[in-house]
């Protein structure tokens, strides 16, 4: 059962903020954000684990909320080089092995 | 800094063909996965690999795949038989460490089209 993210697209002009979210029906372990780009491999952004961590890298950031089993990305000031597909993969277990992937959130920064 | 690399970027077989994708992972890492993506759709989960054996596998993974570490530094993936519907792209991935800890790093895929 993959998690579900929200909105499926987003357009944004430079500078501005969005925030996109990643549900699950089941309780999650762990999130992985990864940004992809059209053509391209998924590039990993950051993980978060249960237990409503919040992690930041750069002006993208991140919170996983264990109550709501969910997780969202934050992107602020954005910037044209964020555009492209975000997917959150999910963990259900500590034994590390597979993810699995939300539908991905289509993101376009606009000058 | 170093990278999961695959080859070939790009094969083109025949339906029915056996076809073998060909990752280098990480050098030191222990973990290996492979994902497939269909043009447009999410990336989804193939198969884990870890001591020489699977760790887990997906429903997509069944007896017409295989995986390998045939020497030290490649891991393999075989589609025995191909049928149009592999047609996608494969990422191999790499990581450090299992658990919810491990970073998979993809490298930049093997675009497989069935004809």
């Amino acid at each position: 059962q993959q998690p579900v993210q929200s909105p499926q697209a987003v357009i944004l002009r430079e500078g501005e903020d969005a925030v996109i979210n990643c549900s699950s029906s089941k309780a999650l372990y762990s999130v992985h954000w990864y940004r992809q780009k059209h053509g391209e491999a998924p590039v990993f952004l950051m993980i978060l684990l249960k237990g409503g961590e919040q992690k930041g890298h750069d002006k993208i950031s991140a919170s996983f909320n264990e109550k709501k089993q969910q997780s969202s990305l934050y992107l602020t000031a954005s910037q044209l080089s964020y555009s492209g597909t975000y997917f959150c993969g999910t963990e259900y277990n500590n034994a590390g092995n597979m993810l699995t992937f939300g539908g991905g959130t289509r993101l376009m920064v606009k000058p | 800094e170093p990278e999961v690399t695959q080859t070939p970027s790009h094969q083109v077989t025949q339906m029915g063909q056996e076809v073998i994708l060909r990752c280098v992972p990480i050098s030191n890492h222990l973990y290996f996965y492979w994902y497939r993506q269909i043009l447009g759709q999410k990336v989804e989960f193939l198969v884990s690999f870890y001591n020489n054996e699977i760790s887990e596998k997906s429903e997509i993974f069944d007896d017409q795949f295989s995986v390998e570490r045939p020497d030290g530094s490649n891991f393999t993936l075989k589609i025995r038989s191909t049928k149009l519907e592999d047609s996608a792209m494969y990422f191999c991935a790499s990581s450090g460490s299992g658990g919810a800890r491990g970073t998979q790093y993809f490298g930049p895929g093997t675009r497989l089209t069935v004809l």
